[in-house]
């Protein structure tokens, strides 16, 4: 069963640019959740979606947005990117059968704001 | 408002011996806890889980511990092997009034094994 996967693995991206990140679920998962990681600060949550749509959003300007496909894919974008935006994405993807499940979590895709 | 909270970013253990990874949490509303173990370039694996009606579980070299009335929990690894050395975070869940599970994750904190 092949894994949560995150396309491109590495990105390079000047300021005032947009990105958009992708992320393919396990199959059957419908819950896609995307977190940022930089160094210090852990896994800071930035939206979930369910169904292709969003129920739950974390506290990031609104400059970050997402979408989720009927195939349950989801992607990420970034506008007007800053230097701060340079971080690990990642993308975890879960059953949402009820309480407790685990998420299962992408490799990544590290973007680098220069 | 950091709901969850490793305050130990780094930890070094003697290999066999037990490694204690620790956890707070502000939100009474979370009712169920993961750890999450994260080698460098890959994404976080799910290690172990505890719900919030237990105070223990068990799996293997793996336990964690919960004491609600403190709003803390642990990971105790034994015996301790190198390949454990990675950054380990806890996160915390609750049901949002949309029905949706959030993960709220802790800053983690790197264990390194010296053998």
């Amino acid at each position: 069963k092949a894994g949560v996967t995150q396309t491109p693995r590495y990105l390079i991206k000047t300021r005032g640019q947009q990105v958009t990140l992708s992320c393919s679920p396990i199959s059957g998962h419908r819950s896609v959740s995307w977190y940022q990681q930089t160094p210090g600060q852990g896994l800071q949550f930035l939206f979930e979606y369910f169904s292709e749509t969003q129920r739950n959003k974390g506290n990031f300007p609104g400059r970050f947005s997402g979408r989720q496909f009927s195939n349950s894919r989801s992607e990420m974008n970034v506008s007007t990117l800053e230097l701060g935006d340079s971080a690990l994405y990642l993308c975890a993807s879960s059953l949402d059968r009820g309480k407790g499940t685990e998420a299962f979590f992408g490799q990544g895709t590290r973007l680098t704001v220069v | 408002d950091q709901q969850v909270k490793q305050n130990s970013p780094s930890l070094s253990v003697q290999e066999g011996r037990i490694s204690i990874l620790n956890c707070d949490y502000t939100n009474s509303m979370f009712d169920y806890f993961l750890w999450y173990k994260k080698y460098p370039a890959e994404g976080p694996t799910f290690l172990i889980s505890i719900s919030s009606i237990k105070d223990k579980n068990e799996d293997g070299r793996f336990t964690v511990f919960l004491n609600k009335s403190a709003k803390h929990l642990s990971l105790h690894i034994v015996p301790s092997q190198p390949g454990d050395s990675a950054v380990y975070f806890c996160a915390a869940s609750r049901y949002t009034s949309r029905g949706a599970q959030k993960l709220v994750f802790g800053q983690g904190t790197r264990l390194t094994i010296n053998p």
